[in-house]
């Protein structure tokens, strides 16, 4: 009954692959997010997303693209990787992405190590 | 910009208190979030003020002043479970989440 789960928990891959990290929340937010930590532990939001718009950080590199086939998921896709998109990745979700109501919640992390 | 700054790294005794502190530009303000993160491990929320003032729960308390620009996290009876990261975040006015790089808390016996 994990309210949001993410898959997988770690991921080795080559450079130049192209991988996904899937996100399903079953706590019926309206919003969900995808944010990078790299090693110095800062979180950066990458995208935010619900059934009405995707905002993008301008700094995310449009290798990467999220994908929602519904309200309960929003998956990550990364094309061509490189070095420094090694880093752990956190889907979070929240109610209504606004007011009081925006408290995030986090899944596990997905920790990335591109070789 | 939109900036918000923490102590990289505090220590504290297990048993006593701690401050962590807070200070943010942003454009616009809806809330201040404390965040806790345990090495390894996904942000869990603590506390969230959009008013000023201290609002406390249990162990942990929040402090605002929307006039300053600043928010403190107050951790009474320190335990070392207590040992993480704490995120100070910001609601801007475009209801985006605003992070600050965190603040390392070392508990020691």
């Amino acid at each position: 009954d994990t309210a949001v789960s993410q898959t997988p928990k770690y991921l080795v891959t080559q450079m130049g692959n192209d991988k996904s990290i899937k996100c399903e929340q079953n706590l019926g937010h309206d919003t969900m997010y995808w944010y990078k930590q790299d090693s110095k532990k800062f979180l950066k939001i990458m995208f935010s997303y619900n059934n009405k718009e995707l905002i993008i950080n301008e700094t995310v590199p449009n290798r990467f693209s999220p994908k929602s086939p519904d309200k309960a998921h929003l998956n990550l896709h990364i094309n061509s990787l490189e070095l420094g998109d090694s880093a752990v990745y956190f889907c979070a979700s929240s109610q209504d992405g606004s007011g009081v109501t925006d408290t995030q919640y986090f899944g596990p992390g997905t920790r990335l190590t591109v070789l | 910009g939109q900036n918000i700054d923490q102590p990289t790294e505090m220590t504290a005794t297990e048993g006593a208190i701690v401050q962590i502190n807070c200070t943010y530009q942003t454009s616009g303000f809806n809330g201040l979030f404390w965040y806790q993160q345990h090495a390894g491990e996904a942000p869990t929320f603590l506390s969230y003020n959009v008013l000023d003032g201290l609002e406390e729960k249990g162990r942990f308390s929040s402090f605002l002043s929307r006039s300053k620009g600043y928010s403190y996290l107050l951790l009474k009876e320190l335990q070392m479970k207590d040992s993480a990261s704490y995120l100070c975040a910001v609601l801007d006015s475009n209801y985006q989440l605003i992070w600050g790089a965190g603040t390392k808390l070392i508990i020691k016996p």
